[in-house]
This record gives structure tokens, C-alpha cells and sequence, in this order.
């Protein structure tokens, strides 16, 4: 079945760093999902890119879509404590049940103030 | 968010006991979605539903029932519960089948 893969699975920086998580897809995607969850919260639903090589902003945050739709990134610029929490990337695969996402392990980024 | 909650926030059990979590949407989205945390496992599918009375398996559905007869709600049921079964468990909704989800705040289940 349908995995995705995703680095680091920890990330500790210090506070105005930039930030890197990367997402590996085994099999081609429609689309790709980013979550973002709070220490004890719930993932929240950041962005979605469709479209090969698709780049989208929100403020510091930088999200990518490879070329071949297999690999995302998500890069912070300048880390806040507000950042603090577990990424996740979540991939659709092209065929078959298009409602199911299949989730990354996630990456969880921790900041040093 | 305020439109999808989740009943109990905790629960507690002992092994070989039933237990039902809810899960109540008011968006009236078609789909909803069981995921469970595990430290190491990311968010795993359970079940999910495309419409009322319209269910299917997920990645890890053993040990787990659930019913849609009603679109605003997902109970999800362990039949007879075990430790491993000890998680975070997460109900969603979508309003289409690609649309983003949106999470419930989750229930913490300990089985004993």
C-alpha cells in the first residue's frame, strides 16, 4: 500500500532559526495535505497542493509540491515559539479510494527561546 | 473546533469490556473518519464513511466496529477491549471526499 515518509522525525532549534520537515511519497500523489499539532491538541489543517511543483506561502511558513508529486517540504523561516508542535504531511494517492489520506509519522519541532 | 466534539475526553477500561467513543459533527459533511495516535505511528485509519450507512475499513480496522446511521454522527466501539488498544483516538470530517479534515479534540482511552 501507500506510504509516506517523513524527516526529521524530531527537530530542536533555537528561536529565529529556520525550520525544514520533507515528505517522501512511495507512489504518486493527486494531492499532499499539511497538518500542524499543538502539544495536546488536535492536527489542525494547514494548506493543500495540488498541482506539480506547486509552491505556496502562509507568512513564514513555505510549502512545496515536487515536480515528479512524490516529495513536499514545509520550511519556517525564522522560528517562533508559536511554532512549536508536530507537522504533518498527508498524502492522496491517484486511484482507489480518494477520500483516504495516508498520514506521515510527523516531524516535531521543538523551540529554544 | 467547535463543530466536531468528541465524548468522552477520557475513558478509562478494563480488558475485555465494550466501549463506545462518539462523535458528533453539525457541519453536515458526507465524510467522516476513526484515526488513532500512537507515539511511532503517526495517525493510523480505523474506519471511515463516506455517507450515513455507507462505512469501510481503514489501515488498522481489527478489534473495532462502527455505524453511521445518522450523518452527524460516528460512534466508534471496541467489542471487547485490549491494551493495545490503549491510544488517542481521533474522530474527523470532510465535507467532500478531497477536501481538508477537520479534528475533534480527541479521547485519551487507557485499557487496563
Amino acid at each position: 500500500g501507500q506510504q509516506v515518509m517523513q524527516i526529521p522525525q524530531y527537530q530542536h532549534v533555537q528561536e529565529g532559526e529556520d525550520f525544514t520537515t520533507y515528505c517522501n511519497s512511495s507512489t504518486t500523489l493527486s494531492n499532499i495535505q499539511w497538518y500542524k499539532q499543538r502539544p495536546g491538541g488536535h492536527p489542525v489543517f494547514l494548506i493543500q497542493l495540488v498541482k506539480s511543483g506547486e509552491v505556496k506561502k502562509q507568512k513564514r511558513l513555505t510549502f512545496q509540491f515536487g515536480e515528479a508529486k512524490k516529495n513536499s517540504s514545509l520550511h519556517i523561516t525564522a522560528t517562533q515559539t508559536t511554532d512549536v508542535g508536530t507537522y504533518f504531511c498527508a498524502g492522496r494517492g491517484l486511484r482507489g479510494s480518494n477520500y483516504k489520506l495516508t498520514f506521515g509519522k510527523g516531524t516535531l519541532l521543538t523551540v529554544n527561546p | 473546533d467547535a463543530g466536531i466534539t468528541q465524548s468522552p475526553r477520557y475513558k478509562i477500561t478494563e480488558t475485555g469490556r465494550q466501549v463506545t467513543l462518539m462523535c458528533h459533527q453539525t457541519w453536515s459533511h458526507s465524510y467522516m473518519f476513526w484515526y488513532r495516535q500512537d507515539l511511532g505511528h503517526g495517525l493510523r485509519l480505523i474506519y471511515y464513511s463516506a455517507a450515513a450507512d455507507i462505512t469501510d475499513k481503514g489501515e488498522v480496522p481489527d478489534g473495532y466496529v462502527v455505524s453511521r446511521s445518522k450523518t452527524e454522527n460516528f460512534p466508534l466501539t471496541l467489542e471487547s477491549a485490549t491494551r493495545s488498544q490503549t491510544s488517542v483516538y481521533f474522530c474527523a470530517s470532510s465535507e467532500g471526499g478531497g477536501s481538508p479534515l477537520h479534528f475533534g479534540n480527541g479521547t485519551r482511552l487507557t485499557v487496563t
